[in-house]
């Protein structure tokens, strides 16, 4: 169990639709990452915060978004949906202080299916 | 980052040591060798990183070349739950950037 949390498991949805992914970091880690995860790519980065703010941008689609809460959890909000974002998205936190490591941890992930 | 080359598969016999390279010609002085696993549909799993020196954990071992154009995860006693997809990341420790994984090295343990 690497403390990061992941809600929910799985998401089955329908094309055009919108949903919301949410995540918990470790008790005491700043930033968030979330991955993308298609079964004929490899693990894609897609963006990362720290703290409430915007860090990095990775290959995020416009209709894809992120925030981080005061409360250092996260939610990934993917709209217009269509079957190519059938996927499994990962979320990662780091405790990101200078001089660490800064090794992810990663959660259990998020299967979504778009039908 | 600095990119790396793994082979696409291995298969090692339970018991045995596993030994994964990894080549990373391109990597500057303050950059770290980090290895992940993942294993089927979950989220990859830290095991170890170093910088020139040689580390061991609970999990695994890892050999870095004197140059550091190359290193080598070492799983002494391979088990079945080792089967997985090993990723070697090439990245300084201290940024707060993405890791960029691979494609990775699929380890199969036969029993």
């Amino acid at each position: 169990d690497s403390g990061v949390t992941q809600t929910p498991k799985h998401l089955i949805t329908a094309t055009g639709q919108r949903v919301t992914l949410r995540c918990s970091p470790r008790s005491g880690d700043l930033s968030v990452y979330w991955y993308q995860q298609s079964l004929d790519q490899g693990l894609q980065f897609l963006i990362q915060y720290y703290n409430g703010e915007e860090r990095a941008k990775g290959n995020i689609l416009e209709r894809f978004s992120a925030q981080q809460f005061p409360d250092l959890h996260s939610e990934l909000n993917l709209s217009s949906l269509e079957l190519g974002d059938s996927a499994l998205y990962f979320c990662a936190s780091s405790v990101d202080r200078r001089g660490s490591y800064n090794e992810q941890f990663f959660g259990p992930g998020t299967r979504l299916t778009v039908l | 980052d600095a990119k790396t080359t793994q082979p696409t598969s291995m298969d090692c016999a339970e018991g045995r040591a596993a030994n994964l390279p990894c080549n990373h010609s391109t990597i500057s002085g303050n950059e770290y060798v980090y290895w992940y696993r993942q294993i089927h549909s979950q989220g990859p799993q830290y095991i170890i990183h170093g910088l020139k020196n040689n580390e061991t954990n609970e999990m695994a071992s890892l050999i870095i070349t004197e140059d550091r154009k190359s290193s080598t995860l070492i799983l002494p006693h391979a088990t079945l739950r080792d089967t997985a997809v090993y990723y070697c990341i090439v990245r300084v420790a201290v940024s707060s950037n993405q890791f960029y994984f691979g494609t990775g090295t699929s380890l199969t343990v036969i029993p």
